[in-house]
């Protein structure tokens, strides 16, 4: 059992499109995010969400929309694909971090997005 | 704000040597927790370790050690022995408490090769 599943694994597609990537976690963890890994491999967040509610939203174009139905789940929506979208996005979870501190990070196993 | 600087990007060591990746960090917080990832060829992230501001105390898992010094903000990963199995691109990475949550910062990575 895939403790942080994404689908799709890789995504192809034209400039202008709209997509969606899913994210399910089966950990029971509160929190999740949302991470963008360029081509130079540098990771940066760009979304945390608590129980469904927003609580990091990095400096990230508005075509980018997180959507939380429940907190075992964080998709990601993306409108108007530019060239510069492709990455690696990876979705993670966590615990809340909480009296012991910040919590480890499960990874989900990233979806390549390729604009065209 | 925090930032995380490993200043090797690419490092290739013949099997069985020693390496020691390097990690620098910079926070103004007194809490604040390090992490340790790797991401092997297949692209996930697996967790190796966390540490917290108060716990100075070196660890050892198996090849793996690690060296936190907070007089020189530093928190080193060294590989014993290393195997072809260890190559992949290692992250070190901060957190600290941003708008009610952890939000974890990563290096840009250090790419380790293993020669056989």
């Amino acid at each position: 059992d895939t403790a942080v599943s994404q689908t799709p694994k890789y995504l192809v597609t034209q400039m202008g499109n709209d997509k969606s990537i899913k994210c399910e976690q089966n950990l029971g963890h509160d929190t999740m995010y949302w991470y963008k890994q360029d081509s130079k491999k540098f990771l940066k967040i760009m979304f945390s969400y608590n129980n469904k509610e927003l609580i990091i939203n990095e400096t990230v174009p508005n075509r980018f929309s997180p959507k939380s139905p429940d907190k075992a789940h964080l998709n990601l929506h993306i409108n108007s694909l530019e060239l510069g979208d492709s990455a690696v996005y990876f979705c993670a979870s966590s615990q809340l971090a909480g009296v012991s501190g910040a919590n480890v990070l499960t990874f989900g196993a990233g979806s390549r997005l390729t604009v065209l | 704000a925090q930032k995380v600087t490993q200043a090797q990007t690419e490092i290739s060591v013949v099997e069985k040597e020693d390496v020691t990746l390097d990690c620098v960090y910079e926070t103004r917080d007194t809490t604040y927790y390090l992490f340790w990832y790797k991401q092997p060829p297949s692209g996930e992230l697996v967790f190796l370790i966390r540490r917290n501001s108060f716990d100075e105390q070196n660890e050892i898992s198996g090849r793996y050690s690690w060296n936190f010094q907070k007089s020189t903000s530093s928190f080193n990963f060294t590989i014993t022995a290393s195997q072809v199995v260890d190559s992949a691109v290692y992250f070190c990475a901060s957190a600290y408490s941003g708008a009610g949550s952890y939000q974890l910062t990563f290096g840009k990575g250090t790419k380790l090769s293993v020669i056989p």
